[in-house]
């Protein structure tokens, strides 16, 4: 069955710290993939999809990168963090040759 | 062009009663329109879609209408119970691009 994983699921990190968050795939190959944030109570914002290894569009410039080392890995990172990075960030992602996006369950990152 | 936009940002229903949710586009090239629905701390999940070419779809208490020439769509809950309590998302894309999605619509099902 097709299943996607985010870890960690809470993150607590100092500002000036780096970020790695993780997002994979199972079940499926070359699928799109996406990263989102979402501000407490706010809606979906688009940061990063990407449609192939190495095939990465940003959609807000910001200290936030993105990259996919593996069919079905995408990692979301920073070098710093900032206070307005804190939010709930989520992996999609979208079955080859389909229109059905899928969320993964979200990590919920604090930076003080 | 490319927004979604979404209203009303919130919405108080009595138990049982039909909550509904309005969206409306500007691209005509959209040719597919999901809902989602997320409760808190959880990823959205993907609740029902439709496309152009049908207006009405209807999954157990969940209907989307579809307006083309109006370029809106909707969601209507039927039988609203207090467990529909969410936010929910409407979405748009042509297939070729991400998913534009509305601010979202925060339901509260009271009894």
């Amino acid at each position: 069955s097709q299943t996607i994983h985010q870890w960690p699921a809470t993150l607590v990190q100092p500002v000036g710290s780096p970020l790695s968050l993780e997002c994979t795939v199972e079940g499926t190959s070359n699928p799109n993939l996406y990263w989102y944030r979402q501000a407490a109570g706010r809606g979906l914002q688009l940061l990063f999809y990407s449609i192939g290894i190495d095939q990465i569009s940003s959609e807000v410039p910001q200290n936030l990168s993105a990259s996919r080392p593996q069919d079905r890995q995408f990692i979301l990172s920073s070098k710093k963090l900032l206070l307005s990075d804190s939010g709930f960030y989520l992996c999609a992602w979208t079955p080859a040759g389909t229109d059905t996006q899928y969320f993964g369950p979200g990590t919920r990152l604090t930076v003080l | 062009q490319q927004q979604v936009k979404q209203s009303p940002q919130s919405l108080i229903v009595q138990k049982g009663g039909i909550s509904i949710i309005n969206c409306a586009y500007e691209n005509t090239a959209f040719d597919y329109f999901p809902w989602y629905q997320q409760f808190p701390g959880k990823g959205p999940a993907l609740l029902i879609a439709i496309r152009p070419d049908v207006s009405e779809k209807k999954e157990g208490r969940f209907t989307i209408s579809f307006n083309k020439s109006a370029k809106q769509f909707s969601l209507h809950i039927m039988d609203s119970q207090p467990g529909d309590s969410a936010t929910y998302f409407c979405a748009a894309s042509n297939g070729n691009t991400p998913l534009v999605f509305g601010k979202g619509t925060r339901l509260s099902v009271i009894a």
